[in-house]
């Protein structure tokens, strides 16, 4: 009973490098978001995708791209990281954004560290 | 914009103490309320609201919103030191059904 699944769990980049933050959910859900946790800022949304083959800018996606792989995967995609992108990752998952009664459920992060 | 403001910010009480944290919003087309403990790793789901007056309930915990002056509140009764988390309110409204979260409280209980 997996859930939510990110990898990796921990990364240290240097500036400049990329990197690709993979998701995988197993509950059938058709809507994937990619959240940033920063002290004192809260989750803030990066993109999402309603439903396989669509995605959607979010609060904050500069710096970034996503792709979502098929209806289980959601990836998101660092191309030339930067230190204000030190944070911690949060995949999530819903049923549908139209139900709005199905809540997200959150992988358990990837903490990024670019120096 | 969507706005979601939690208070307080952070509260340290002890073991035993009754505490309530409060979400207040502002956003276009609401939908729904969500609460959320996080502790180490991942955020978990405790409650959704969507009706006014009506209390969500799971054990010690409970949630009321009140969409007439847009907040909500989540009680804790008889506090114990495995309730120390972040806990994070967050809105979903607007015309693509976002959710949009406060900045959560962090709840220290000691013994």
């Amino acid at each position: 009973n997996a859930g939510v699944t990110q990898t990796p769990k921990f990364q240290v980049l240097k500036t400049g490098q990329s990197m690709t933050l993979q998701c995988a959910q197993d509950m059938n859900h058709n809507s994937m978001y990619w959240y940033r946790q920063d002290p004192g800022m809260g989750l803030r949304l990066i993109y999402y995708s309603a439903s396989e083959g669509t995605t959607d800018k979010g609060e904050v996606p500069n710096g970034y791209n996503v792709s979502r792989l098929n209806k289980r995967e959601f990836s998101l995609r660092l191309e030339s990281a930067a230190p204000s992108q030190t944070s911690v990752y949060f995949c999530a998952s819903s049923e549908d954004p139209a139900f709005y009664n199905s809540p997200l459920h959150f992988g358990n992060g990837t903490r990024l560290t670019v120096t | 914009e969507d706005k979601v403001v939690q208070s307080p910010l952070s509260l340290v009480v002890h073991e035993g103490d009754t505490v309530t944290l409060n979400c207040s919003y502002e956003v276009t087309n609401f939908r729904s309320l969500l609460w959320y403990k996080q502790e180490k790793k991942a955020p978990t789901f405790l409650f959704m609201l969507t009706s006014s007056g009506i209390e969500k309930k799971s054990g010690r915990l409970s949630s009321i919103l009140d969409k007439k002056e847009l907040f909500s509140i989540l009680n804790i009764t008889a506090t114990q030191t495995g309730d120390s988390a972040i806990y994070l309110c967050a809105v979903r409204g607007g015309s693509n059904y976002k959710l949009t979260f406060g900045k959560g409280t962090l709840l220290t209980v000691n013994p």
